[in-house]
């Protein structure tokens, strides 16, 4: 079975500071995976997401993410935080790649954004 | 884009009474359902999967009689809380699955219910 890790359970930056969120996946086939926020009572918002293309994935918000299968690693950054990027953030690794399969999340990382 | 409304986004009811969840794919066929529920500060754990015209699958450790899933057609399906309790107390989110592409072209969020069970 496929499975995630997500390493640190909150993550504080300064305003303007690199944002580096790590995630680890276990797949035993190609994965897909991805990266969504969530704000505070609301459902997920997809930010970025590796479907088996290039390895850099740009997403929304300035966010990106390299795959590097060597490492099973997906880490998302972004070069500045700003206050808004204050949320939930989520990596989640579909089981196969085909179809619609469900996804697996990590326990997330909670993004704290300082002035 | 693809857009999952949900309904209600948060609702209070009494121990022993039902909740209905609906969520409806607004603007494309939503081949496969997935119901979630998340815990304070936690991650989403999957409850079931259902694909339109057919039972719904169950994750392990899931009641199936206490949790009914309903996807009648491409464009809506319903989780039922049966007799709730306050253990039942969650945010419960749905996910789409369909529209353009496979997989992760697919994947919409639904907003979110906050279920309080009294």
């Amino acid at each position: 079975a496929q499975s995630v890790t997500q390493l640190g359970s909150h993550v504080s930056v300064s305003e303007g500071a690199l944002v580096l969120l790590r995630c680890n996946y276990s797949s035993s086939v190609p994965p897909y995976l991805f990266w969504y926020v969530q704000y505070p009572n609301q459902g997920l918002q997809l930010l970025l997401k590796y479907t088996s293309a290039a390895t850099l994935v740009k997403g929304i918000n300035g966010f990106e993410a390299e795959f590097k299968k060597s490492e099973t690693s997906f880490h998302l950054t972004k070069p500045s935080a700003h206050m808004s990027d204050a949320a939930e953030y989520f990596c989640a690794v579909s089981e196969g790649n085909t179809g619609f399969q469900k996804l697996v999340f990590g326990t997330g990382t909670r993004l704290l954004v300082s002035p | 884009g693809a857009v999952v409304s949900q309904h209600p986004s948060w609702v209070i009811c009494k121990s022993g009474t039902s909740v209905k969840i609906e969520c409806r794919s607004l603007d494309f066929q939503a081949t496969t359902m997935f119901w979630y529920r998340q815990f304070p500060k936690q991650s989403l754990m999957l409850m079931a999967t259902s694909n339109e015209g057919s039972k719904a699958t169950y994750e392990q450790g899931v009641e199936k009689d206490k949790f009914l899933i309903n996807h009648a057609s491409l464009t809506l399906s319903t989780l039922t809380v049966t007799s709730a309790h306050p253990e039942d107390s969650s945010f419960y989110i749905c996910s789409a699955g369909g529209g353009t592409g496979l997989g992760g072209d697919g994947y919409t969020f639904g907003s979110g219910t906050r279920l309080t069970v009294v």
